[in-house]
C-alpha cells in the first residue's frame, strides 16, 4: 500500500465550478501538508502549505487537513481554464522529505 | 523555474549507456533533491543532499548515483541505463533556514525527459 493515495482522475469541470481534490495517507507522523500544481511540461510549484489539522484559505483555494481521518483536501472555487493542471498532494514528517501522491489531472472547460 | 535549471531537457539513449543529468541553482539554497516522476506513481525521491558533504539515498536509489560538486550543482548519473529508468526527472532545492522548523518549501526545475531504448 502506498503511503499517500490520490485519485489520478482525470477530472473535467466547466468554468466556474468548484473543484474538489483529496488525498489519504497512512503515516501518522506526517504533520506538514502541501499541494503542488504542475502545468504540462513544467516542474511542480507550491500552491498551498498547511501545518497540522485545520483549514487554510488563499484566494480561490482552500486547503483542509483532517489528521484524525488522515485525509486532506483542496478546493478550487470559481475554477478558470488557467487552473487546468495536475495537482499533487505532498506531506512530510519532521525529516524534510516529501511523500507525494500520484497527482490528479484537472481540466477546466471554457 | 529559471532559478533551477536542468540539462539536458530531453535525452534518448540506449540500454547500457552511462547518462548524467545536471542541475544548477541560483537560489542560494543548501538542500538539493533528485526525483523521478512516472504516470500513476507521482514523484519519488532518488537522492537528496543537505549540504556539499552530505548525500543520502531516497526511496529508489538503486541504479543511480549522485555528485554534489558545489552548493549550486547536483548531478544524477545512471551508470548503465535500463528501459525501466525511462521517466521524467526533476531536481529540486530548498532552504533550511527558511522553513521555520519541520519542513521547507521545495522549488523544482523544469525536468528532464529521459527515454532509454
Amino acid at each position: 500500500q502506498k503511503e499517500v493515495e490520490q485519485d489520478p482522475g482525470p477530472l473535467s469541470v466547466p468554468e466556474g465550478a468548484i473543484v474538489s481534490l483529496n488525498c489519504t495517507y497512512s503515516n501518522s507522523a506526517f504533520q506538514y501538508f502541501m499541494w503542488y500544481r504542475q502545468y504540462s511540461r513544467k516542474g511542480p510549484e507550491l500552491l498551498m502549505y498547511t501545518y497540522s489539522s485545520g483549514n487554510k484559505e488563499d484566494g480561490r483555494f482552500t486547503a483542509q487537513v483532517d489528521k484524525s481521518s488522515k485525509y486532506i483536501s483542496l478546493f478550487i472555487r470559481d475554477s478558470q481554464p488557467s487552473d487546468s493542471a495536475t495537482y499533487l498532494c505532498a506531506m512530510s514528517a519532521a525529516d524534510y522529505k516529501l511523500s507525494f501522491g500520484a497527482g490528479t489531472t484537472v481540466t477546466v472547460r471554457a | 523555474d529559471a532559478d533551477v535549471t536542468q540539462t539536458p531537457r530531453n535525452r534518448i539513449t540506449k540500454t547500457g549507456k552511462r547518462i548524467m543529468l545536471e542541475c544548477s541553482q541560483t537560489k542560494g539554497h543548501d538542500r538539493m533533491y533528485w526525483y523521478r516522476q512516472d504516470p500513476g506513481l507521482g514523484l519519488r525521491l532518488i537522492y537528496y543532499s543537505f549540504d556539499v558533504k552530505d548525500i543520502n539515498k531516497g526511496e529508489i536509489s538503486d541504479g543511480y548515483s549522485v555528485s554534489r560538486q558545489a552548493q549550486a550543482k547536483f548531478s544524477l548519473s545512471l551508470e548503465s541505463a535500463i528501459p525501466n529508468q525511462t521517466a521524467l526527472y526533476f531536481c529540486a532545492t530548498s532552504d533550511s533556514l527558511a522553513g521555520g522548523g519541520g519542513t521547507d518549501t521545495q522549488y523544482f526545475g523544469p525536468g528532464t525527459r529521459l527515454t532509454v531504448l
